[in-house]
């Protein structure tokens, strides 16, 4: 039933250590993203991606990355965890890359201690 | 660099006693204007979009407003399950327009 769902909900973790968080639509949308939602609530863009392109935002490290098995599927890689990851994470989708409304999962809190 | 502020950063509105969100922007080129509503422990959820100054959009008690500069959303006559916090983004017309820029949101809270 639910249009964009994201596992888990919570992850709590060490430093150093990588983890994964899993998304999936069922709207049949074209472009998936991630999003990091920060102490401050500020949403910023991650990573955008539809089945011919991969946009990173430049401000993200390469301990992330993402991982897209199909169309419906875009998972997050974080490598040697750190501090600073903490944050809340979701996962969106659209019809396409243009001026379209996002859709939202909600959100994998990611506890680093 | 484009920026989006949300004012205030909290409300409080007694049951019944209308207000108005303000979202100023500054962007090289406006594609569109989103309005979002986000629950505790949840994602934002899809309210509105708004394409060009002078366009107005409604749903239930929600009215959302844009000029050349700043959006509002008008909620009239609120209810407490209108207690959310609500959040703007821009869609910029420029390069890497592939992003929205959120602003931090206003949370407002409707006493009965």
């Amino acid at each position: 039933d639910t249009a964009v769902s994201q596992t888990p909900k919570y992850l709590v973790t060490q430093m150093g250590n990588d983890k994964s968080i899993k998304c999936e639509q069922n709207l049949g949308h074209d472009t998936m993203y991630w999003y990091k939602q920060d102490s401050k609530k500020f949403l910023k863009i991650m990573f955008s991606y539809n089945n011919k392109e991969l946009i990173i935002n430049e401000t993200v490290p390469n301990r992330f990355s993402p991982k897209s098995p199909d169309k419906a599927h875009l998972n997050l890689h974080i490598n040697s965890l750190e501090l600073g990851d903490s944050a809340v994470y979701f996962c969106a989708s659209s019809p396409k890359s243009g001026v379209s409304p996002l859709h939202f999962g909600n959100g994998t809190r990611l506890t680093v201690t | 660099e484009d920026q989006v502020t949300q004012s205030p950063e909290a409300l409080r509105l007694q049951e019944g006693e209308s207000s108005s969100l303000n979202c100023s922007y500054t962007v090289s080129g406006l594609r569109g204007l989103f309005w979002y509503r986000q629950d505790p422990g949840k994602g934002p959820e899809f309210l509105f979009t708004l394409y060009s100054a002078g366009e107005e959009k409604e749903k239930e008690r929600l009215k959302a407003t844009l000029t050349k500069k700043e959006s509002f959303l008008h909620i009239t006559a609120p209810k407490p399950e209108d207690s959310a916090t609500y959040l703007c983004a821009v869609h910029p017309s420029g390069a890497g327009s592939y992003q929205l820029t959120f602003g931090k949101g206003t949370k407002l809270s409707v006493i009965p």
